[in-house]
């Protein structure tokens, strides 16, 4: 299986901050990554597919970056919206596989 | 709009069964492949298992194979989860998961979930 290790596993931020979120892969991926935001007690909603491109809908402060093993994602300037749990996802091969998480909170 | 109902979850005995449903609307079903994926309590999310379109093919991670059969039904738009052999490591909510046209295993819309809790 391909793990899938992400970066940091929480942070604190202010609005306003650049944040950004590293995944990296234990085999190359090419560019089948996927990036999800989650809120509490809601379901992950899919922000980012293959590495870089903008779900519809998703503003542009959000963007990847990445491919084969490393893969950035980056929030440009924090809203208040913003502070959830975002899992990085492969879906090069089975099983597809997240990474652990990184909580974003407020300092 | 893209909207995906999942039920079915519950308390169950180690060993016991359930199964879960999910109700599709707002999109072609049958040319979807539909994943469950689920998530322990307090825990990241882990991949279940997918099924493609014609439902021919059926794909499940380790800790499913064996255990778990996923199926579904084209005229009703529904996914199903069948659960066996129940263990305590299953309980998690169960998110029933769209697929992406093009992109494989990967997933776009998930539903809110149904809770499996499996306790004696």
């Amino acid at each position: 299986d391909i793990q899938m290790t992400q970066s940091p596993s929480s942070l604190s931020a202010s609005v306003g901050d650049r944040v950004t979120i590293t995944c990296q892969a234990s085999q190359g991926i090419g560019k089948n990554l996927n990036w999800y935001q989650q809120k509490p007690g809601k379901a992950p909603k899919l922000l980012i597919y293959d590495s870089t491109i903008l779900e519809t809908g998703v503003p542009s402060r959000f963007s990847g970056s990445g491919s084969g093993t490393d893969f950035a994602f980056t929030i440009s300037s924090l809203q208040p919206e913003d502070f959830a749990t975002y899992y990085c996802q492969q879906y090069r091969n089975l099983p597809p596989t997240f990474g652990g998480g990184t909580k974003v909170d407020i300092k | 709009e893209v909207e995906l109902v999942e039920s079915g979850g519950g308390l169950v005995q180690p060993g016991g069964s359930l199964r879960l449903s999910c109700v599709s609307s707002g999109f072609t079903f049958d040319i979807y492949a539909m994943s469950w994926v689920r998530q322990a309590p307090g825990k990241g999310l882990e991949w279940v298992s997918s099924i493609f379109a014609s439902g021919g093919n059926t794909y499940y991670a380790d800790s499913a194979k064996g255990r778990f059969t996923v199926s579904r039904d084209n005229s009703k738009n529904t996914l199903y989860l069948e659960m066996k052999s129940l263990r305590a490591e299953d309980t998690a909510l169960y998110y029933c998961a769209k697929g992406f046209l093009g992109h494989g295993t990967s997933t776009d819309v998930w539903g809110q979930g149904t809770t499996v809790t499996v306790s004696s």
